[in-house]
């Protein structure tokens, strides 16, 4: 059974922090998706990852295959950065049958 | 370009209905998934569909069901509701399987009494 685990569960920083979610997962998750949900429950696509790295203005994500780890950093934190943000991994190439973690709840405080 | 819309937004139910959700995707995108949110259970996986195909399903009881038409349209069925089905139903759409990016609908939240 795949599994995906993610921390903290609660992240409350001061704008302008660096930012880091951790993701585990298990053996059979084949590439790692980060997804960021806002209050009232749109959901948002950040970044599918199956190796290195990938960067998108303020917001970066990193995968190691070996130690099964992924990391959503954030730089310069920003009030409108407050969201969950979900990592799921994909357990087939190719496949959107995603196994979600729980989520991580952001807030960034002015 | 429209985005991924489902309908309805919000429906109440009671059990042992039956709901059919619909998910029109973006304009030429040909995969659909579904996920169904709960307090609960966090985010599940619920289908996978591409072409008309259902290429995965999740692990969910033989009451939930879908489908894909040609114009990629997807809709998904659940008979005989359960007080335990109250929950937001995601859909998303993705140019194929495996496209870096999916676009998330916003969403049908469906409450069963």
């Amino acid at each position: 059974k795949n599994e995906v685990e993610q921390s903290p569960q609660n992240l409350t920083a001061q704008e302008g922090e660096f930012i880091t979610i951790n993701c585990s997962y298990s053996v059979g998750i084949s590439a790692l998706h980060w997804l960021q949900q806002h209050p009232g429950g749109g959901i948002v696509s950040l970044f599918m990852l199956s190796s290195g790295k990938k960067k998108h203005g303020r917001l970066i994500a990193t995968i190691n295959i070996q130690e099964k780890h992924s990391s959503l950093h954030i730089t310069a934190s920003h009030p409108r950065d407050s969201a969950v943000y979900i990592c799921a991994g994909a357990s087939g190439a190719g496949s959107y049958q995603l196994t979600f973690g729980k989520g991580t709840k952001l807030s960034v405080i002015p | 370009k429209a985005g991924v819309t489902q309908t309805p937004r919000y429906l109440i139910k009671t059990r042992g209905q039956q709901v059919t959700l619909s998910c029109s995707p973006i304009s030429g995108h040909r995969s659909v998934s579904w996920y169904q949110q709960t307090p609960g259970q966090g985010l599940q996986f619920l289908f996978e569909y591409f072409s008309e195909t259902q290429r995965n399903k999740g692990n969910f009881p033989g009451r939930f069901s879908g489908r894909q038409f040609s114009n990629s349209r997807s809709e998904m069925n659940v008979s005989t509701l359960e007080l335990g089905d109250s929950a937001l139903y995601l859909c998303a759409s993705s140019l194929a399987t495996g496209a870096e990016t999916q676009y998330f609908g916003p969403g049908t939240r469906l409450l069963v009494l």
